[in-house]
């Protein structure tokens, strides 16, 4: 088993959707979690981190649940340029920091 | 401002040579970390060090080196024995989060 997984992709949504991103790891000493932008052919870019409490920036809102052990990402009224591929980031601490990238998960908002 | 770079941004190479992807960082961080990304696929940890003078094996090691001589640079050879180079490869170097280098695409023939 993967210690990140996400959700299969791609995930087609027309503009102005909702959707929503799953992904779950397998560490229960994992510390910290991210989810990052990454667009074509480009570096990975910080989109948020996510919090016990959830947490909301804009359209955007991550949520973790420690005792299932996923975080997911809701992106309200989907914007074309919201285009790209989502990746969850899972850091942990088992005798060494380490941090652990999902495989991503591709998002394509039509017009 | 700080920083990772990565250069070149686009590297190509005959089978055969080995090549040397360079990554510098101004950020002052301890860890620096490389990645290997294939097309639609996620990143993949080739080394990593927490420490100058020390480095740790990811999951695909196998065909590369790396040293850490110096907190700023950590620069990895992609060696003949790596059967598949051909890749997008990232430098990144974290403190609560990631930062990452813009990466060097490398193709082998």
């Amino acid at each position: 088993r993967k210690e990140v997984e996400q959700d299969p992709g791609p995930f087609n949504v027309p503009e102005g959707a909702t959707v929503a991103f799953n992904c779950t790891y397998s560490n229960s000493a994992s510390q910290s979690f991210f989810w990052y932008r990454q667009d074509c052919r480009k570096e990975p870019k910080l989109l948020m981190s996510v919090y016990s409490s959830g947490n909301e920036d804009g359209r955007f809102t991550a949520q973790l649940n420690r005792a299932s052990q996923y975080i997911s990402l809701l992106i309200r009224d989907s914007k074309l340029s919201d285009s790209a591929t989502y990746l969850c980031v899972v850091n942990f601490n088992t005798g060494g920091f380490k941090t652990i990238f999902g495989a991503g998960t591709r998002l394509f908002v039509k017009a | 401002d700080g920083g990772i770079t990565q250069s070149p941004k686009y590297l190509f190479r005959k089978e055969g040579q080995n090549v040397t992807l360079s990554c510098e960082q101004n950020l002052n961080h301890d860890a620096m970390y490389w990645y290997r990304q294939d097309p639609g696929q996620g990143l993949r940890l080739i080394y990593y060090s927490q420490i100058v003078n020390d480095f740790q094996k990811g999951d695909i090691a196998e065909g590369y080196s790396v040293s850490r001589e110096k907190k700023e640079s950590f620069p990895l050879t992609v060696t003949s024995a790596q059967k598949n180079p051909t890749a997008f490869y990232l430098c990144a170097s974290p403190s609560y989060e990631q930062y990452f280098g813009p990466g060097t695409r490398l193709t082998v023939t």
